[in-house]
């Protein structure tokens, strides 16, 4: 079974240009998370999916990242325009069930953004 | 993660024991996750506890107290590949800043 696929692995852009991640779940599985993790710190959560529903984006900073699940499967994460304080690993993980108390999360490799 | 604390940093010896703990401030628990992060690559599920008590998977134990907000994960004979970072989380997905384990010869 293939796991969480991202892309970029890495991506490298100047202050104030945009970028974007996307993510591809493990097949079937309903619920997607998008993380922003700096070094040596825990995965921050940032956004929510059960199926194409934003469920919780209370951490997502509004004013400059914008997310979407269209039909429910894949993600784009969008970041406009990038800060210097964005570098960070961007995660992204799926779970198989929607509002299921135990939901093991599955991650991704995640995009290792830098920005200059 | 706020309000999630664990240690640093830890060093063991290869074949020995070590305990990391995670002590958590929640208003809802719903059960808490370890996950285990090698460097440069993504978070792996260890474990999740959501009933006090000990969980045993192999080498690996978690334990877990509602009532003092307090989990631990137990490494057993310890191998050279366990060197990694070993984050608790709570069920509302948030994650402690996790514990850096290295293990020695």
């Amino acid at each position: 079974e293939a796991g969480v696929v991202q892309s970029p692995r890495y991506k490298i852009i100047e202050k104030k240009q945009p970028v974007a991640f996307w993510c591809n779940p493990i097949s079937g599985h309903n619920t997607l998370y998008w993380y922003r993790q700096n070094l040596g710190q825990g995965p921050e959560l940032l956004i929510r999916y059960e199926n194409e529903e934003a469920v919780d984006d209370s951490q997502l900073p509004k004013d400059r990242f914008s997310a979407e699940r269209l039909k429910g499967v894949d993600s784009t994460l969008k970041i406009q325009p990038a800060e210097l304080g964005d570098s960070a690993v961007y995660l992204c993980a799926s779970s198989p069930r929607v509002r299921q108390v135990d939901n093991e999360q599955f991650f991704g490799p995640g995009t290792r953004l830098t920005v200059l | 993660g706020q309000n999630i604390d664990q240690p640093t940093e830890m060093t063991a010896t290869e074949g020995a024991i070590v305990q990391i703990n995670c002590t958590y401030q929640t208003s809802g628990f719903n059960g808490l996750f370890w996950y285990q992060q090698h460097a440069g690559e993504a978070p792996t599920f260890l474990s999740y506890n959501v009933l006090d008590g000990l969980e045993e998977k192999g080498r690996f134990s978690s334990f877990l107290s509602r009532s003092k907000g307090y989990s631990y994960l137990l490494l057993k004979e310890l191998q050279m590949k366990d060197s990694a970072s070993y984050l608790c989380a709570l069920n509302d997905m948030r994650f402690g800043a996790g514990t850096r384990l290295t293990v020695k010869p």
